[in-house]
Order: structure tokens, then sequence, then C-alpha cells
């Protein structure tokens, strides 16, 4: 069955970019999100359709999927960016969503 | 803004079946796939499956196949997910949330927390 894989955690200071991968066969031939998860808060949406912002996420968010690897890049980190990620994608009608990583601002 | 909202926690003895609402504005009603997805304590999303509220059509995960059934009341806007023969293991906050555009879910619901203990 088709998976996607995510580095468990990332660790970044603050103001510098942190990169956030996703990986599954062929990913690049199809669109991934990411959302955003704080403890005790629902998902927030943060990237859609590989590199699309919603409106109210920062530019500092920005996305890109190529290959078997999506990425999520988050530049001049806050520390209000601490938080769960997690890509979704689509195998044969059925939603995925990649076992997420979590983002340490150190 | 739209709104998702969920029905409250709820506490179920193994074996029993527990039913989730998600009531969601008109437009979004009509509109789009409700999908939903469950968190077991310090894990990550997992899918159930997505309901078409105008349509009533469906499509389940494989994990969760012949347990579980997504209903819609178009009366009061309001999208259903019932769970079944439930065990310690499905102990988690069930989420709604609306995909757009098939591709992503752009607005969530509050999370239902859902605890089966004996």
């Amino acid at each position: 069955s088709y998976e996607l894989t995510q580095t468990p955690s990332v660790s970044v200071s603050p103001g510098q970019t942190a990169s956030i991968t996703c990986s599954g066969d062929k990913l690049g031939d199809q669109y991934v999100s990411w959302y955003q998860q704080k403890p005790g808060q629902s998902p927030v949406l943060v990237i859609y359709q590989d590199a699309k912002r919603p409106s109210g996420i920062p530019e500092r968010f920005s996305g890109s999927n190529s290959g078997n690897t999506a990425t999520l890049t988050v530049s001049g980190t806050l520390a209000m960016d601490e938080a769960d990620y997690y890509c979704q994608a689509w195998d044969s009608s059925h939603v995925l969503f990649g076992g997420g990583t979590k983002l340490t601002v150190l | 803004q739209v709104q998702l909202v969920q029905s409250g926690a709820e506490v179920k003895k193994p074996g029993a079946s527990v039913k989730v609402s998600c009531k969601a504005p008109g437009n979004t009603f009509a509109s789009y796939d409700i999908h939903w997805v469950r968190q077991a304590a310090g894990q990550g999303l997992e899918w159930m499956g997505w309901i078409h509220p105008k349509s009533g059509n469906t499509g389940y995960a494989q994990n969760f196949q012949g347990r579980v059934t997504m209903t819609t009341s178009t009366a009061t806007g309001t999208v259903f997910m019932e769970l079944s023969s439930l065990r310690s293991d499905d102990t988690a906050v069930y989420y709604c949330a609306r995909f757009n555009g098939a591709t992503h879910a752009d607005y969530w619901g509050q999370g239902t927390l859902v605890s089966v203990s004996s």
C-alpha cells in the first residue's frame, strides 16, 4: 500500500530556515497539502496544491513537490511555528497522511 | 470563515457504538465533501472516510470498512459518523473536515473526544 514518510522531528533555531520533507513513490505526480497542528488544537492548512498558501498563512511558509519528495519550508522560523506538521496526498481515492514531523524551535 | 461544529465528548464501553455529528453551514453542506479523521493521543492523523452531504455518496478507509457509517441530515445541515463495535484503541479525537477541490481540507471541526473504556 502507498505510504507517505516524514522525518519524526526537525529542530531549528529562531530566524533560521526549517525544511520538512514528505516522501512517497512518484509523489510529484500529485498534489500535496500540509497541515500545522499545535497541542490541543485542530489541524490548520498551511500549504495546498504543493505550493499555494491559504489566506492568512504567513509568507514564510512555502512548499514544493517533485519526484518522490514534497518539502515544506519555513523561512525565518518563529517560536510560534513550533508544532506538528503533516503532509497529505491521495491514493486510489483514499486520503493519506504522513506520520507527522515535530518542529522544535530551539 | 467556515465553522464546522461537532458534538460533545462521549464515553462508551467496548462493543458499543458512537455517533458523532458535524454541523456545516448551508453552502458547505451542498457543495463540499466532508471527511472524518481521527487522532489517538500522541499519535498522527488517521483518515476514516468521506461523504458528500447532498448526494449521500460515501467512501471509507479499508481499516474501517464494515464498522463505520457516514450519513447526513439535510434538514439540519448535519453530517454524522457512526463507529460500531468499539474497542479501547478507538479512543481518540475525531475530526470532521471540509475538503476543497478534492485535494485539501480547508476547514476542520473542533474535534470530539471519544473514550472507550470498561
